[in-house]
């Protein structure tokens, strides 16, 4: 069957240290992956998006990996901040006119100060 | 970034009315717009596929005639939810997406809670 997964369902990190989260699929081959912060009670909104044929994504503190091999991506916060607190979606874009998008569970990190 | 509204942002109802839910992006145009619920502490389904002009595309599981769905316009979708009963509380969150763009931008989501 077809599955994403987050590994953690909570993350607890002191600030100043790096975040990594972390999503594998089975069953899948997405055209995009795509990493989103959701605070509570909000919408999903957009950080980074990578492409199947690209390794690794970059946007300020932000770093996204992309092993189609291995059907992960990784998600790193550099230096994060209890601003940074939230939870983390990932999200494959499997292709195709409609641009579905199927998501993970989420990752809820929590900075502490 | 593009901006994707919703309203209401909140909603109360009884058990039995009807509710509708809009779904704008403010500053693009979005053929396809899509509506998920998310429950508690899971992730966001997806219930159905609305594009402008057409009927919209329903997950398997989703009744198309209690959640109606209508993309009248490029910046427009809304979601009816008929006969509201408690087990359809939840969150309601719309996106676009740009045609320029691979990215579905989201909006905020409606609380709708069926008493």
């Amino acid at each position: 069957s077809q599955k994403i997964e987050q590994n953690s369902e909570a993350l607890n990190i002191q600030e100043g240290k790096t975040a990594t989260l972390t999503c594998n699929y089975t069953n899948y081959s997405p055209a995009y992956l795509q990493w989103y912060r959701q605070d509570p009670g909000r919408g999903p909104v957009f950080l980074l998006l990578i492409r199947e044929n690209e390794k690794e994504k970059r946007k300020e503190r932000l770093k996204v990996t992309f092993d189609t091999t291995l059907k992960q991506s990784l998600f790193h916060i550099t230096a994060s901040q209890p601003a940074d607190s939230a939870t983390y979606l990932c999200a494959l874009d499997i292709g195709g006119s409609q641009g579905n998008l199927i998501f993970g569970k989420g990752t809820k990190l929590s900075v502490k100060p | 970034g593009a901006v994707v509204s919703q309203h209401p942002s909140r909603v109360i109802c009884k058990s039995g009315t009807s509710v509708k839910i809009e779904c704008r992006s403010l500053d693009f145009q979005a053929t396809t717009m899509f509506w998920y619920r998310q429950f508690p502490k899971q992730s966001l389904m997806l219930m159905a596929t609305s594009n402008e002009g057409s009927k919209a595309t329903y997950e398997q599981g989703v009744e198309k005639d209690k959640f109606l769905i209508n993309h009248a316009s490029l910046t427009l979708s809304t979601l009816t939810v008929t006969s509201a009963h408690p087990e359809d509380s939840s969150f309601y969150i719309c996106s676009a997406r740009d045609h320029l763009a691979a990215t579905q931008y989201f909006g905020p989501g409606t609380r709708l809670l069926v008493l």
